[in-house]
């Protein structure tokens, strides 16, 4: 089955932008679905579909596709942005859910 | 508004068995796919398996294909994970977590509620 590849880790400065990418073969089929999840904490999707964003989520999450390559983009980051950062999609060949690895992000 | 309460996690030993139980509120149970997602200790999120909102279709993670199953009773809005031939690799909060519906599928991918996870722990 494919895999999802994220970076590891990212910083931000407190209110500038950035953006976490999530790369993988099943992304050029399915967009992605994105979760935020904060120590202790079940995840929490905040971006899903074609930049779809559940009731609650802040307007500074968005999404965006490329070819293989799925993001998530966080405007005007926050001090409760930082977390772990995860992007999720159907695997294209199997009956399959793929993780990425998670992305940790910090607010400086 | 929804709820999801995983229970049944604890200690066992290798090769036994444990059941997981999900215990849903606040929507038609029947009419979501619902999954479990683990995450071991310090690690990332790994998808174990999903039932379709009427139990018909079931799929499995390679890593427990053979030794876990999922069901659910939607009498009782209840999704289980039955867990056979435990592994110390197993050892993971399990979360089961609702998904969206989606058009063209046997069920979602997009997960818009989660539970809070109950602990497996497999150790000698």
């Amino acid at each position: 089955s494919s895999e999802l590849t994220q970076d590891p880790a990212v910083s931000v400065a407190l209110g500038q932008t950035v953006r976490i990418t999530c790369q993988g073969d099943s992304l050029r089929s399915y967009y992605a679905s994105w979760y935020r999840q904060k120590p202790g904490q079940a995840p929490v999707l905040v971006i899903y579909g074609q930049n779809n964003r559940p009731s609650g989520i802040p307007d500074r999450f968005s999404g965006s596709s490329s070819g293989n390559t799925e993001s998530l983009t966080i405007t005007g980051a926050q001090a409760e942005d930082e977390a772990d950062y995860y992007c999720s999609s159907r695997d294209s060949d199997y009956n399959h859910v793929l993780f990425g690895g998670g992305t940790k992000v910090t607010v400086l | 508004q929804v709820q999801l309460v995983e229970s049944g996690g604890g200690v066992v030993q290798p090769g036994r068995s444990l059941r997981l139980s999900c215990a849903a509120s606040g929507f038609t149970f029947t009419t979501y796919g619902m999954h479990w997602v683990r995450q071991a200790p310090g690690k990332g999120l790994e998808w174990v398996a999903v039932i379709s909102d009427d139990g018909t279709y079931k799929y499995y993670a390679d890593s427990v294909r053979g030794r876990f199953t999922v069901s659910r009773d939607n009498s009782k809005n209840t999704l289980y994970l039955q867990m056979n031939s435990l592994r110390p690799e197993d050892t993971a909060v399990y979360h089961c977590a609702k998904a969206l519906p989606v058009v063209g599928h046997n069920y979602g991918s997009d997960l818009d509620y989660w539970g809070q996870g109950t602990l497996v722990t497999v150790s000698s």
